[in-house]
């Protein structure tokens, strides 16, 4: 149990334009999600978190008009990256926290942003 | 200085005891974790700990908990070859819902 799903896994996409990333929890509710970014040998980087149905909480430092966060559902919740440029290309994760247990967190596999 | 700090490598011998050591410094965590993450993919949680237990055991894994000395480690016995991975040490605070990662060791298996 408790997998997250995470799609596309790769994109390669031209600057200026915008990708968008799904993070999906497939056997569990997902009360909030959140989103990590990697850089190559780094450790992640708490991005925002998100509830579902309401605005995503940014941390210091992270542009809320450019990386978009929508959490529709307790099943889904999606990052856009708006504008992109090569600077954003990086390992992005998600992780969502159920209802039951002990509210740890669970990732998806990554997408990796190649922006050209 | 960092909140969660890790060796950046670990090496051990196939069938040795792997100990993978971190220290933080925020004494409102209430949950600390090891997550494992193979080359290219996404991190898989190994094991938590609660703030107020000492020790916990969950297989070829034991995680040590000094809240004194703010430090956790991650034993892993009889390590194998399929162990080899990036281990990241990560704390939650007391209030926060994200967590807050170390930089992750790379352990190193030799035959």
């Amino acid at each position: 149990g408790a997998v997250v799903s995470q799609h596309p896994s790769r994109v390669i996409c031209k600057s200026g334009t915008s990708v968008k990333i799904e993070c999906r929890s497939l056997d569990f509710q997902a009360t909030t999600m959140f989103w990590y970014r990697q850089f190559p040998k780094q450790s992640l980087m708490l991005m925002a978190t998100s509830n579902e149905g309401s605005k995503a909480t940014y941390e210091q430092g992270v542009e809320k008009d450019k990386f978009l966060i929508n959490h529709a559902s307790l099943t889904l919740s999606t990052l856009t990256v708006t504008s992109a440029h090569p600077e954003d290309s990086s390992f992005y994760i998600c992780s969502a926290r159920g209802l039951q247990g002990m509210g740890e967190q669970y990732f998806g596999p990554g997408t990796r942003l190649t922006v050209t | 200085g960092e909140d969660v700090e890790q060796s950046l490598f670990l090496s051990v011998r196939e069938g040795d005891s792997s100990v993978i050591n971190c220290t933080y410094t925020d004494s409102s965590s209430t949950y600390l974790y090891w997550y494992k993450q193979e080359p290219g993919a996404g991190l898989q949680l190994l094991t938590y700990i609660f703030s107020n237990m000492d020790m916990k055991q969950d297989q070829r894994l034991t995680v040590l908990l000094n809240k004194k000395d703010k430090h956790l480690s991650l034993r892993i016995a009889d390590t194998q070859t399929g162990d080899s991975a990036i281990y990241f040490c990560a704390e939650r605070l007391g209030g926060a819902d994200g967590l807050t990662f170390g930089k992750g060791t790379h352990l190193i298996i030799q035959p």
